[in-house]
């Protein structure tokens, strides 16, 4: 059974950074591009950003402060949030990509940017 | 970035009927691996969202035939043959042919 377990999410102030975790297991971790979602409250989903063998990709609007990363010895994707906004406020899910985005996902990670 | 544009933001049905949400793109969707990168996506109230189609018109498993995609290009249909209580939830058309990646605003799917 495939699972996905989103961790590290929090309440921060404006400027602190948060590092988020997604620990997966079912599944060849390593054969797999893996996508960061979020979702803001009451809003719609934002890609946020996607590791795969061509690379990293990352939203505007988070590139420049967001890196994304995995560790395919652990079967986990971490995204490092540094320099958090107010706007940055969302559930962050992680996803797991087969023939595009989002064939799996977790069930998110709260963070609060807030002073 | 390639905007994705649903219709209608809010969709009340009646059980048993069918409906249809509609999914138009700003560029064409056709990747030069020659695919089209369409998805459409169900969260119901309170859970993650769910893939449901793949590439157009490719059903996920465990996804209903009730479920069914169509289109090309820029033009995409999500249609529900007939509509069922655990139908309720948003649906997301998202891109996956160009960076950045997009999703539609979502429609509300809703009983009367």
């Amino acid at each position: 059974e495939v699972q996905l377990l989103e961790s590290g999410g929090g309440l921060v102030q404006p400027g602190e950074s948060l590092r988020l975790s997604c620990a997966t297991s079912g599944f060849t971790f390593s054969d797999y591009a893996m996508t960061w979602v979020r979702q803001a409250p009451g809003k719609g989903l934002e890609w946020v950003s996607s590791i795969a063998y061509i690379g990293t990709f990352y939203a505007d609007s988070v590139r420049g402060r967001f890196t994304i990363s995995r560790d395919d010895s652990k079967n986990t994707v971490y995204l490092q949030m540094n320099s958090l906004r107010v706007e940055d406020t969302a559930v962050y899910y992680c996803a797991k990509n087969f023939k595009d985005v989002g064939e799996y996902w977790g069930q998110g990670t709260q963070v609060t940017v807030s002073s | 970035d390639v905007v994705m544009t649903q219709s209608p933001l809010s969709l009340p049905v009646t059980l048993g009927q069918p409906a249809s949400i509609s999914c138009r793109s700003s560029q064409s969707l056709v990747h030069s691996d020659g695919k089209t990168h369409l998805n459409w996506f169900q969260q119901r109230p309170g859970q993650s969202p769910r893939r449901l189609i793949y590439q157009v018109s490719n059903r996920d498993s465990g996804v209903p035939d009730r479920f069914s995609g169509s289109g090309s290009d820029t033009d995409f249909t999500l249609k529900i043959s007939s509509v069922e209580a655990e139908d309720v939830g948003v649906y997301y058309c998202m891109q996956g042919t160009h960076w950045p990646r997009t999703f539609g605003r979502g429609t509300k799917v809703e009983i009367k």
